[in-house]
C-alpha cells in the first residue's frame, strides 16, 4: 500500500473549517484514500473514503486532486469534539479482506 | 447496535501471567481484526479473521500471542506468558464487505488497556 505524509499537528478555531492535507504521491490506480480519526482514549473512527471523485458525508468532505497524488479532508465547522488524531490511509481493495496501515497522523486541536 | 464490545476495559497483571482479551464484533460482520497501539509503534495490525478463519497473522509478535474465533460473535486474544513490553492498548475491530472488493469500513471497539508489571 502507498505511503502517506501528513503534517504532525494543526490548529483550528472553533466554528471554522479545518482542512487536513495528505500527500500520497505513489498511489496506484486501484488504491483508495481512507480517513479515520482517533479521539483521545477511544478507538479509531471511520470518517470517509474515496477513489477518484470528491466525496461528502455528514461528517466531512474529501477532496482528491485530479492526479490523485494528494487529498484534503475538510471538516466544515470544527467543534471542540473534533480534536483528535486524523489518519490518512491509502490501501488497495482486496477480495480477501484488507488491512489498514496507520501512520502517525495529524493531531488536530480545535481551539475555542 | 451496541458496536464492537471489548472486555475487560483495563487489565493489570504481573509478568508471567496469562492474559485473555475478549471481543464481540458487530452482529453480521464477517471480518474481525485485532490491533495493538503503543507510543513507540503506533497502531499495528496483529491478526484478522474472515468468517471465523484466521487470514493474516503476520503481525502477531511471537508465539506467546494467540487468537481464536470460535464463532461469529466472539474472539479472544491470549498472551501467555505476559511480559512488561506487552503493555499497550489492544483494539478489536469488525467490518462487513458485501461487495467482496475490500472497501469495507472497520468499526473499532473502545480498546483494552493492558499493563503488565
Amino acid at each position: 500500500d502507498a505511503k502517506t505524509t501528513q503534517p504532525p499537528s494543526m490548529d483550528c478555531a472553533e466554528g471554522r473549517a479545518a482542512n487536513l492535507p495528505c500527500n500520497h504521491s505513489t498511489i496506484s490506480g486501484n488504491e483508495y484514500v481512507y480517513w479515520y480519526r482517533q479521539i483521545h482514549s477511544q478507538g479509531p473512527q471511520y470518517i470517509i473514503h474515496g477513489l477518484k471523485n470528491n466525496e461528502t458525508n455528514e461528517m466531512a468532505s474529501l477532496i482528491i486532486t485530479e492526479d490523485r497524488k494528494s487529498s484534503t479532508l475538510i471538516l466544515p465547522h470544527a467543534t471542540l469534539r473534533d480534536t483528535a488524531v486524523y489518519y490518512c490511509i491509502v490501501r488497495v481493495a482486496r477480495t480477501s479482506g484488507s488491512r489498514l496501515t496507520f501512520g502517525e497522523g495529524t493531531q488536530l486541536t480545535v481551539n475555542p | 447496535d451496541a458496536g464492537v464490545i471489548q472486555s475487560p476495559r483495563h487489565e493489570v497483571t504481573e509478568m508471567g501471567q496469562e492474559v485473555t482479551l475478549r471481543c464481540k464484533p458487530i452482529s453480521g460482520h464477517d471480518y474481525l481484526f485485532w490491533y495493538r497501539q503503543t507510543m513507540m509503534r503506533g497502531l499495528e495490525l496483529l491478526i484478522y479473521f474472515n468468517n471465523n478463519v484466521p487470514i493474516d497473522d503476520s503481525g502477531m509478535p511471537e508465539d506467546r500471542f494467540s487468537a481464536k474465533m470460535p464463532n461469529a460473535s466472539f474472539s479472544t486474544l491470549k498472551i501467555q506468558p505476559s511480559e512488561p513490553r506487552d503493555s499497550a492498548v489492544y483494539f478489536c475491530a469488525s467490518s462487513l464487505d458485501p461487495s467482496g472488493v475490500g472497501t469495507d469500513t472497520q468499526y473499532f471497539g473502545p480498546g483494552t488497556r493492558l499493563t503488565v508489571l
